[in-house]
């Protein structure tokens, strides 16, 4: 059981570059969602999900894209990297509320992204 | 803004000692109450989570203690190991089950020593 897994580890862009970060879970889990981890800040929302085709917008959205094709898969897009996107991002699943409990998040190991 | 503020930022405690960390919260909503613990190189994971039900949770040496009318929950790790040495974020959750929202702490990280 892989759980949540993230690619790649690390990667190095230039400013203006685009990329797309992968994402894929093997728990069947409803939810899926990105937050970035910075110094000082913990751990900040970017996009979430709660089912194929349902993409919403987290605390920092802006210059990221996602999409939700497969229950499986959620990759998050850099459209324009930019310096300020320099941060470790994490991707993590869960199963729904409708399961009728709180449902743990299950975080990936991240992807360490510098934008030079 | 900080929905949720953590301290300290960091922390030292020697091996057997006491791990206190605190959280405090200001949307009366949240209603579920999550620490994760992350060690260098790896993702989160849940440690501990508390309803405002109750005002204290128990795991092992892992402690949970709420006070629903102060706004504030707390960490304490008893007889605390060189094994716990890791980065501790609490967590904050507006409705139940919805895990995929929640709101993190600014995370503390503790460093055990021998």
């Amino acid at each position: 059981n892989a759980g949540v897994t993230q690619t790649p580890k690390f990667q190095v862009l230039k400013t203006g570059q685009s990329m797309t970060l992968q994402c894929a879970q093997d728990m069947n889990h409803e939810y899926m969602s990105w937050y970035r981890q910075d110094p000082g800040m913990g751990l900040r929302l970017i996009h979430y999900s709660v089912g194929a085709g349902i993409t919403d917008q987290g605390e920092v959205p802006n210059g990221y894209n996602v999409s939700r094709s497969t229950t499986e898969d959620f990759p998050l897009r850099l459209l324009s990297a930019a310096p300020s996107q320099t941060s470790v991002y994490f991707c993590a699943s869960s199963y729904s509320s409708n399961r009728g409990h709180n449902s743990p998040l299950h975080f990936g190991n991240g992807t360490r992204l510098t934008v030079t | 803004q900080q929905q949720v503020k953590q301290s300290p930022q960091s922390l030292i405690v020697q091996k057997g000692g006491i791990s206190i960390i605190n959280c405090a919260y200001e949307n009366t909503a949240f209603d579920y109450f999550p620490w994760y613990q992350q060690f260098p190189g790896k993702g989160p994971a849940l440690l501990i989570a508390i309803r405002p039900d109750v005002s204290e949770k128990k795991e092992g040496r892992f402690t949970i203690s709420f006070n629903k009318s102060a706004k504030q929950f707390s960490l304490h790790i008893m007889d605390s190991q060189p094994g716990d040495s890791a980065t501790y974020f609490c967590a904050a959750n507006p409705h139940t089950g919805t895990a995929s929202k929640l709101t993190f702490g600014t995370g503390t990280r503790l460093q055990v020593t021998l």
